[in-house]
């Protein structure tokens, strides 16, 4: 399975752009990269994902190097509600063995 | 239903006893996921359910964890002789899992359990 590596925490305020970078050295040929975003006593949810190169959606943007073996979420113009956990997941390809291990997340606090 | 759902929101259980907590998978998804989330860390995988595939129950932290999921939908997480350390949030997921990398995990909003 593969391990990721994220920062434990992150401050930015409020109109800034925020990057947060994800190591997965041992990401499988057919894994995908996916973002999810944990507010206070919700459960995650999905923000964006990837197998290569640039994704953009509404919310953010995935950008993957040609190797994969690292990621960066970019939030544009954050805002106060953007404070929250984000996880970096990768895996789900191995079939039906394909357990889905979260790390421990990057805590991002935005200030205004 | 639209979402993920789960029950009961919140559970306060005496040390010794039995509990069991719900999850309502979104109609159609195959995969199952139940995690533990202990208060300001990370999510720990316990187990996951595949359609008709045996469940992969390699993260359930001990004997007193066991879980069913019925007819390919509902599934029950019973924790037996409830400790102080089962304290935690319990949230499930589900997918539409197509075994090629790219599923989605929609999670419900998780059972509080405090255990006295």
């Amino acid at each position: 399975l593969a391990k990721t590596t994220q920062p434990i925490s992150m401050d930015s305020y409020e109109g800034q752009e925020v990057n947060i970078t994800c190591s997965h050295n041992n990401i499988a040929t057919n894994d995908y990269i996916t973002w999810y975003q944990q507010f206070p006593s919700q459960g995650p949810r999905f923000i964006i994902q990837g197998y290569k190169t640039k994704v953009t959606n509404e919310v953010a943007s995935l950008f993957i190097p040609a190797d994969r073996k690292s990621s960066t979420l970019s939030l544009p113009r954050v805002s106060l509600s953007d404070t929250a956990v984000y996880y970096c997941l990768v895996g789900g390809s191995s079939g039906n063995t394909g357990k889905l291990i979260f790390g421990q997340g990057t805590t991002l606090q935005v200030k205004p | 239903g639209a979402g993920v759902s789960q029950s009961p929101s919140n559970k306060v259980t005496e040390k010794g006893k039995d509990v069991e907590l719900r999850c309502d998978p979104i109609s159609g998804h195959t995969a199952l996921y139940w995690y533990r989330q202990s208060l300001g860390q990370g999510l720990e995988f316990l187990i996951y359910f595949q359609g008709n595939s045996a469940p992969d129950k390699s993260g359930l932290p001990s004997d007193r964890f066991s879980a069913e999921r019925t007819g390919g939908s509902v599934s029950t997480l019973t924790i037996q002789r409830t400790q102080q350390e089962d304290s935690a949030v319990y949230l499930c997921a589900s997918s539409q899992r197509q075994g090629r990398g790219n599923e989605k995990l929609f999670f419900g909003s998780g059972t509080q359990l405090s255990v006295l």
